[in-house]
């Protein structure tokens, strides 16, 4: 059965650094989600791809936080420089087609801890 | 805007108990709502989608009900078993606006106990 993949699974870095995470979504979702979640809440949505277009980054940090999409693909988000308040589950997922409002399919994220 | 609270936040149950989840939302204008699964450390995955026009869906085990009009959703679960052990968040998506954000809950966490 088709996953979206993440990596790294765990990630422990230290505060002022820069740290970037990796997303492929499943094979011809056209729509990708990076999603941020602290311990014991829901997930919140940080940035939506439609194809290598960037549809809502309302939520995103744009004075540490980049994602990009270049392909229509693959993805990767980064934070530079991580503060303590990053530590949470950054979560891809994908769908495949925004308008119609399909299930979302979720990777297993990315556990960020900042030092 | 859209708020979305579960009820209870955590829930122990024995072994072969039905159980209900419950999801309540602020705004009814939706366009569907999710049930999904999230095991410790792990991503989400999706278990039931229901439609705004339906009342409810099921798959095996479960069965999730939508009452749009009193913002309110549950997730039953029949005969529990210890693999049911996980956080279960529901989600709805709303029907104008960016129509693909969703809006969680912060989940119920259950324990099912042998």
């Amino acid at each position: 059965e088709a996953e979206v993949a993440q990596s790294p699974r765990y990630k422990i870095t230290e505060k002022s650094q820069a740290v970037a995470f990796w997303c492929d979504p499943i094979s011809g979702h056209a729509t990708l989600y990076w999603y941020r979640q602290i311990l014991g809440q829901g997930p919140e949505l940080l940035v939506q791809f439609q194809d290598e277009s960037v549809v809502d980054d309302s939520q995103l940090p744009k004075d540490r936080f980049s994602a990009e999409r270049l392909k229509g693909v693959d993805s990767t988000l980064k934070i530079q420089p991580a503060e303590l308040g990053d530590s949470a589950m950054y979560l891809c997922a994908s769908s495949p087609d925004r308008d119609r409002g399909e299930k979302l399919f979720f990777g297993s994220g990315t556990q960020l801890s900042v030092l | 805007k859209q708020e979305v609270t579960q009820i209870p936040a955590a829930l122990s149950v024995p072994e072969g108990e039905n159980l209900v989840l419950n999801c309540s939302f602020t705004d009814s204008a939706i366009y569907n709502l999710q049930w999904f699964r999230q095991d410790p450390g792990k991503g989400l995955t999706s278990l039931l989608l229901i439609q705004s026009s339906q009342r409810e869906q099921t798959s095996g085990r479960l069965n999730a009900s939508l009452d749009k009009s009193s913002g309110r959703s549950t997730l039953y679960i029949a005969a529990s078993q210890p693999g049911d052990s996980a956080t279960y968040l529901c989600a709805v998506r709303p029907t104008t606006g960016t129509a693909s954000k969703l809006t969680f809950g912060t989940g119920t966490r259950l324990q099912v106990t042998l």
